[in-house]
């Protein structure tokens, strides 16, 4: 199942510089993305979200970005923190209904000091 | 702030064993959900119920699992008979009705020897 890509499985960046994750989805019928952050040993921790009416969402130092035409999010972090070091998982949801999450397979981010 | 408790933390079964895996969601909500993690994998979606039914379930979610709100706040996910595959972190979720972002659990890690 391959609906929701995250490509990079591993991104190094210097505390106080600027944090970029992408994810790619391929079926056009997702409506609401989503981005979580794990921690090890506990589970998804909701960070930032963005309907498919939007192509930017802002909350503090987390904006994600939303490219419909490229079916295509990023989640900026700025300035980054050494508690940002997490794996992050984009997942995605269709409207209506239950609403099951589909998620990428994390991109682990480590902020170095 | 309101969270999903899940209990155990960590489960140890053997091969053909039935295990019952609980979480009280959180109060207000109304949809419910187990996903899984198998190491090294992605979070992968089992299982959504909503007013005291399944609306969905996926593919892995055959007839040696059930599911079950038999009181007004748990939330329990039974496997019959343990598989050594079955072995992975369950995580349980809810959300609101007419919002999208769903709340996790700090999972349940599930060992079958």
């Amino acid at each position: 199942d391959q609906q929701v890509k995250q490509n990079s499985p591993s991104l190094s960046v210097q505390e106080g510089r600027i944090s970029i994750l992408n994810c790619d989805y391929t079926n056009s019928m997702f409506d609401y993305f989503l981005w979580y952050k794990k921690y090890p040993a506990e589970g998804p921790t909701f960070l930032i979200s963005i309907s498919s009416i939007k192509d930017k969402n802002e909350d503090g130092r987390f904006t994600v970005f939303l490219n419909k035409s490229a079916k295509h999010l990023s989640l900026h972090i700025v300035p980054s923190q050494p508690g940002d070091s997490a794996v992050y998982f984009c997942a995605t949801t269709r409207g209506g209904g239950a609403q099951k999450l589909v998620f990428g397979q994390g991109t682990r981010l480590t902020i170095n000091p | 702030e309101p969270e999903v408790t899940q209990t155990p933390s960590h489960q140890v079964t053997q091969m053909g064993q039935e295990v019952i895996l609980r979480c009280v969601p959180i109060s207000n909500h109304l949809y419910f959900y187990w996903y899984r993690q198998i190491l090294g994998q992605k979070v992968e979606f089992l299982v959504s119920f909503y007013n005291n039914e399944i609306s969905e379930k996926s593919e892995i979610f055959d007839d040696q699992f059930s599911v079950e709100r038999p009181d007004g706040s748990n939330f329990t996910l039974k496997i019959r008979s343990t598989k050594l595959e079955d072995s992975a972190m369950y995580f349980c979720a809810s959300r609101q009705t007419g919002e999208g972002i769903q709340y996790f659990g700090a999972g349940t890690r599930l060992s079958v020897l």
